[in-house]
């Protein structure tokens, strides 16, 4: 069983607040990942990371901010939330091995902006 | 652009049948192919994996066929049981890229009691 979690799983939230989405896995893993889903469509990599103060974006483009000041910890900010971030955000994370391997997944952040 | 596509949205079998799953890629340096599965308000769960010098590979009730020519793989569950029933992800991406997954849309599985 995967060692990841996110907090909060659910937030609604009022258009301007700022959020932070936490992620922490306890493997160990030097890659974490944040992607997007919106029902019925594929998931999106926002950001990405290899390892301590390293942070990319993904495919997709996102107006979400990353940090990666520790191994274990990911977490996703939003400065000021739209309705149009509404979505579920999922972190995941999976060893630096050198060669692809499955990621692990959190159970997810369902985020509703009104 | 999908490069990792997955034509049918939804899928319907009866407990004890096959269930196949496909999964189409269009490009051609992936080189490692995985399926996740996803129950609703949950994060996805790996299921299998597969590398492009293969093309099968069996983990119990789960088989996932590859055909590079084709670009194509699928997955194979049997039989199928009702606490199967999820979203089936395909996913693919290569060494010596950034090693990100590509995800296709999903498709729903039902498996009817």
């Amino acid at each position: 069983e995967a060692d990841i979690y996110q907090t909060p799983r659910y937030l609604v939230i009022g258009t301007g607040k700022k959020i932070t989405l936490e992620c922490s896995q306890t493997m160990g893993h030097d890659k974490m990942y944040w992607y997007q889903q919106d029902p019925g469509m594929e998931l999106h990599l926002i950001h990405y990371s290899y390892g301590v103060n390293s942070t990319e974006k993904g495919d997709l483009s996102s107006e979400s901010t990353v940090s990666r000041i520790r191994t274990e910890h990911f977490p996703l900010t939003l400065e000021s939330a739209r309705p149009s971030h509404t979505s579920q955000y999922l972190c995941a994370s999976s060893e630096k091995t050198g060669i692809p391997s499955e990621a692990f997944f959190g159970q997810g952040t369902r985020l509703t902006v009104v | 652009d999908q490069q990792v596509k997955q034509n049918s949205p939804s899928l319907s079998v009866q407990e004890g049948r096959i269930s196949i799953l496909n999964c189409d890629y269009t490009n051609s340096m992936f080189d490692y192919f995985l399926w996740y599965k996803k129950y609703p308000a949950e994060g996805p769960t790996f299921l299998i994996s597969i590398s492009s010098i293969k093309d099968k590979n069996e983990d119990g009730r789960f088989t996932v066929f590859l055909n590079k020519s084709a670009k194509h793989l699928s997955l194979h569950i049997v039989p199928s049981q009702p606490g199967d029933s999820a979203v089936y992800f395909c996913a693919a991406n290569f060494q010596g890229g950034s090693e990100k997954l590509v995800f296709g849309k999903g498709t729903k599985l039902t498996v009817n009691p």
